[in-house]
């Protein structure tokens, strides 16, 4: 069993619309969640970062955790052309240590 | 905004020869990481370094390759005799290590493309 899984997209959503990305992962002992932003051959890009269950909030970023679910959620609200990117969930239970998603890729059309 | 810088930014070799990608790590952080992208797959951790010395190492961090902060800016990645398959995108990455819950914001640069023929 893969210890991330994100599903690869592509996701095509008008922009405007809420961008909803999702992660599953297998082991409970992940305690920390984060979501990376990659463009075309560029490294990953830290968005948002979260060590607890629940909700936070960035600008149009909203991160969800739900450790008894083992399921993490980005939500982009108001998308714009520039958000189309791949972004990747990372999880980790040690330092620097980070298991990624396979990422998913969002294009964003005008 | 500071940043960690990469080079070369495309090394073409080919296969059994030394490749050095280096690294310049944001200047006040302590704790080093290499991490490879195979095109159209994950990003995967293979090592990481503090005190100048591993922490940690993956199954792929095999003997061919090799880790190394020769001065005080540089953090650098050997392979010593590359095959086709490291083939890949290499991302260094650095962390401040400010506490555990910090621990894991690491910033990644633009990485190094390595094509072995």
């Amino acid at each position: 069993q893969k210890e991330v899984e994100q599903d690869p997209g592509p996701l095509s959503v008008p922009e405007g619309a809420i961008v909803s990305l999702n992660c599953t992962y297998s082991n409970s002992a992940f305690q920390y969640f984060m979501w990376y932003r990659q463009y075309s051959r560029k490294g990953p890009e830290l968005l948002m970062y979260t060590y607890s269950s629940g909700n936070k909030e960035d600008g149009r970023f909203t991160a969800q955790v739900d450790k008894s679910s083992k399921y993490i959620s980005l939500f982009i609200r108001d998308s714009q052309p520039s958000d189309s990117a791949t972004y990747l969930c990372a999880i980790s239970d040690s330092w620097g240590k980070l298991q990624f998603g396979a990422g998913t890729q969002v294009v964003v059309t005008p | 905004e500071p940043e960690v810088t990469q080079t070369p930014s495309h090394q073409v070799t080919q296969m059994g020869q030394e490749v050095i990608l280096r690294c310049v790590p944001i200047s006040n952080h302590l704790y080093f990481y290499w991490y490879r992208q195979i095109l159209g797959q994950k990003v995967e951790f293979l090592v990481s370094f503090y005190n100048n010395e591993i922490s940690e190492k993956s199954e792929i961090f095999d003997d061919q390759f090799s880790v190394e902060r020769p001065d005080g800016s540089n953090f650098t990645l050997k392979i010593r005799s590359t095959k086709l398959e490291d083939s890949a995108m290499y991302f260094c990455a650095s962390n401040a290590g400010q506490g555990r819950s910090g621990a894991n914001v690491l910033t990644f640069g633009a990485g190094s493309r390595l094509t072995v023929l």
